[in-house]
């Protein structure tokens, strides 16, 4: 099983701040690497797809990077929308997709 | 416009089934991949499988086979997550998502059900 471990748990962030969340995985998975966006209460929404291609009607302050084993999901000026938590998931394995963990953006 | 619309909230009893649905629009239903993903209250996303509703060829993860079953009418346009024998540890949020392409390049998640809270208690 390919294991997706986020960083930090928790980030605290002034809005109008830039916040940049990790995700890393014990294997490389390529580029098959997406972001998710949970607000409190409701279903997750896909943000980046390919490591780097935000999805449809995604801001541009939401930028993807990496590859292989390292990513990165920076939020710049972050609005009161973006508090909210952030799920990684890998699908090189497409008969293990597994998420990570979870980073939860706190207003600071 | 793509929906997932999966039915409502369910109290049952330890040792009882449930049957969850995910109904579709907006799309083909046959040719793309359904997944189901549980959420335990305050906790992380887990993947429970999918299903290809042209042939219904079924994936589970290892961690839910046995325990939950996939199944998908084209005729309604919708998939089906079963739970039998629930236990406590079956409380969560169960949400079905639809598989965005049919390339292991485009195996993400892009649209979403609103989810289904599935309660069990005595």
């Amino acid at each position: 099983e390919i294991v997706m471990t986020q960083s930090p748990a928790t980030l605290s962030v002034s809005p109008g701040e830039r916040a940049t969340l990790s995700c890393r995985a014990n294997q490389s998975v390529g580029v098959n690497l997406a972001w998710y966006q949970q607000r409190s209460g409701q279903a997750p929404r896909l943000l980046i797809s390919g490591a780097s291609t935000r999805a449809t009607g995604v801001p541009a302050r939401f930028t993807g990077s990496g590859s292989g084993t390292e990513f990165t999901l920076a939020i710049n000026s972050l609005q009161s929308e973006d508090f909210a938590v952030y799920f990684c998931q890998q699908y090189n394995d497409w008969l293990g997709l597994t998420f990570g963990g979870g980073t939860k953006v706190e207003i600071k | 416009e793509v929906q997932l619309v999966q039915s409502g909230a369910v109290v049952k009893k330890p040792g009882e089934s449930v049957k969850i649905s995910c109904k579709v629009s907006g799309y083909d239903f046959a040719i793309y991949w359904i997944g189901w993903v549980r959420q335990m209250p305050g906790q992380g996303l887990e993947w429970m499988g999918i299903i290809y509703p042209a042939d219904s060829d079924i994936r589970y993860s290892p961690s839910f086979k046995g325990h939950v079953t996939m199944s998908a009418d084209k005729s309604l346009d919708t998939a089906y997550l079963q739970l039998s024998s629930l236990k406590a540890s079956d409380i969560g949020t169960y949400y079905c998502a639809r598989i965005s392409g049919h390339s292991t390049s485009h195996f993400e998640f892009d649209f979403w059900g609103q989810g289904t809270l599935v309660t069990v208690s005595s």
